[in-house]
């Protein structure tokens, strides 16, 4: 079974500082993705950034990037110039190709951005 | 754009009804999911379909039933409600390889009394 594990239930960043928040997990399978989505506070979930395993080069998507630790099976989001709008639940999520398209998703970390 | 919409944003029930959550997407995904979500326990899966009239249980498919008798449209279905299935459930799809990211609606948010 795949587990995924947010360590960090909530955190705080000061407006246009950089944060970053931790993710780990544990699989025996070597073809992965992995994915953060954001959840704003009574809005849709969308996705912020995903990863394919087989990729060395870390992806970016603007402000939002990642750390992938391959090895170590750890999988960091980082925001820079952080804004208002980042305020929101962040959850990361994995998924096996050959398990059928299953996702399996951490427990959330709750980012607060203050002015 | 990929679109998800769920039938309704809130909802109240009486413990033992039977509960109609509906999902429709319009980007001819393959796949989609249902999951409930509630603090600290981040999203577990309920139930996922990769094609019509198929489905698959996922973590925590006591207590539920699912439909799928046309690509867009995937229905949650809670036979007899009991308030411990007061949660929020998000509806998800995707079109599986080589594009996996699941696109989410924007939940229903149910309470059982």
């Amino acid at each position: 079974a795949q587990t995924v594990t947010q360590s960090q239930p909530e955190m705080s960043v000061q407006e246009a500082e950089t944060v970053t928040l931790s993710c780990t997990y544990d699989t025996s399978e070597n073809n992965y993705y992995l994915f953060w989505y954001k959840q704003p506070p009574s809005r849709q979930m969308i996705l912020v950034i995903r990863q394919e395993a087989y990729k060395q080069q870390n992806a970016t998507e603007n402000r939002f990037s990642v750390n992938f630790q391959k090895a170590a099976k750890s999988f960091s989001l980082k925001i820079s110039d952080s804004q208002l709008g980042d305020t929101a639940m962040y959850f990361c999520a994995f998924m096996a190709v050959n398990t059928g398209n299953q996702f399996y998703f951490g427990t959330g970390t709750s980012l607060t951005v203050i002015p | 754009d990929v679109k998800v919409t769920q039938s309704s944003r809130y909802l109240v029930k009486r413990t033992g009804e039977k509960v109609f959550l509906e999902c429709v997407q319009d980007m001819d995904h393959e796949n989609m999911f249902w999951y409930r979500q509630d603090p600290g326990l981040g999203l577990r899966l309920i139930y996922f379909s990769y094609d019509v009239k198929m489905k698959e249980k996922g973590d925590i498919p006591e207590g539920y039933s699912v439909s799928r008798e046309k690509k867009e449209r995937f229905s949650l279905i809670l036979e007899s409600a009991s308030t411990n299935q007061t949660s929020m459930y998000l509806c998800a799809s995707s079109l599986g390889t080589p594009v996996y990211t699941q696109y989410f609606g924007p939940g229903t948010r149910l309470t059982v009394l």
